[in-house]
């Protein structure tokens, strides 16, 4: 059965710029949150979708946005990009996820120029 | 506050020895704890889980076990190998929260 899908898996943004990162869920799977990962550090937070509703927000400014579809699919957008945004952006999908945790994508790599 | 804290942060290992990695948490009600491996540039792979009731779990070379009064985890690594070398992180599970508390990792580096 397909994994998690994110797409694009490399991206290159001039500062100022916007985004919009995709991640496809494992099918089944209604629970989708996203993370945020620079060198050397661990997952930050930033948000979980579940049925189309965030459910958990992290600690992040309002420039990072997400939603999620009718069909599980979802969306991480932001904006007015920084050099510090430059990071692997991984998405993760769980069908129950206080007892079997996340299956994690391969992840978008951003770079802010 | 629910938190997780593994150590070493990294540590460098011959091919063919073992390691062992530490994982300390205060997450409670705890539900449960997964090991993930991640490669450099890549997303996470789920190596164990491990519940309440589970106090060791295998995946090939990977025995992780999981000391439920102490709140301690550790993830043995038997016989290394240079694809062993990545960072290893210990997620845990509340029961009664969705949002994961997660470890900031160790990384590992197998040489020859």
């Amino acid at each position: 059965k397909a994994g998690v899908t994110q797409t694009p898996r490399y991206l290159i943004k001039t500062r100022g710029q916007q985004v919009t990162l995709s991640c496809s869920p494992i099918s089944g799977h209604r629970s989708v949150s996203w993370y945020q990962q620079t060198p050397g550090q661990g997952l930050q937070f930033l948000f979980e979708y579940f049925s189309e509703t965030q459910r958990n927000k992290g600690n992040f400014p309002g420039r990072f946005s997400g939603r999620q579809f009718s069909n599980s699919r979802s969306e991480m957008n932001v904006s007015t990009l920084e050099l510090g945004d430059s990071a692997l952006y991984l998405c993760a999908s769980s069908w129950d996820v206080v007892n079997y945790g996340y299956t994690f994508g391969s992840g978008t790599r951003l770079t802010v120029v | 506050k629910n938190q997780v804290e593994q150590s070493p942060q990294s540590l460098i290992i011959l091919e063919g020895k073992n390691c062992t990695l530490q994982c300390n948490y205060t997450v409670s009600p705890f539900s449960n704890l997964r090991w993930y491996k991640q490669d450099t540039g890549r997303g996470p792979v789920s190596l164990t889980i491990m519940t309440f009731s589970e106090n060791t779990k295998s995946n090939g070379r990977y025995t992780a076990t999981l000391d439920a009064d102490t709140k301690q985890s550790s993830l043995h690594i038997t016989a290394s190998q240079l694809s062993d070398s990545a960072s290893y992180i210990c997620v845990v599970s509340a029961s009664d929260d969705y949002k994961l508390s997660f470890g900031a990792g160790t990384t590992v580096t197998v040489r020859a």
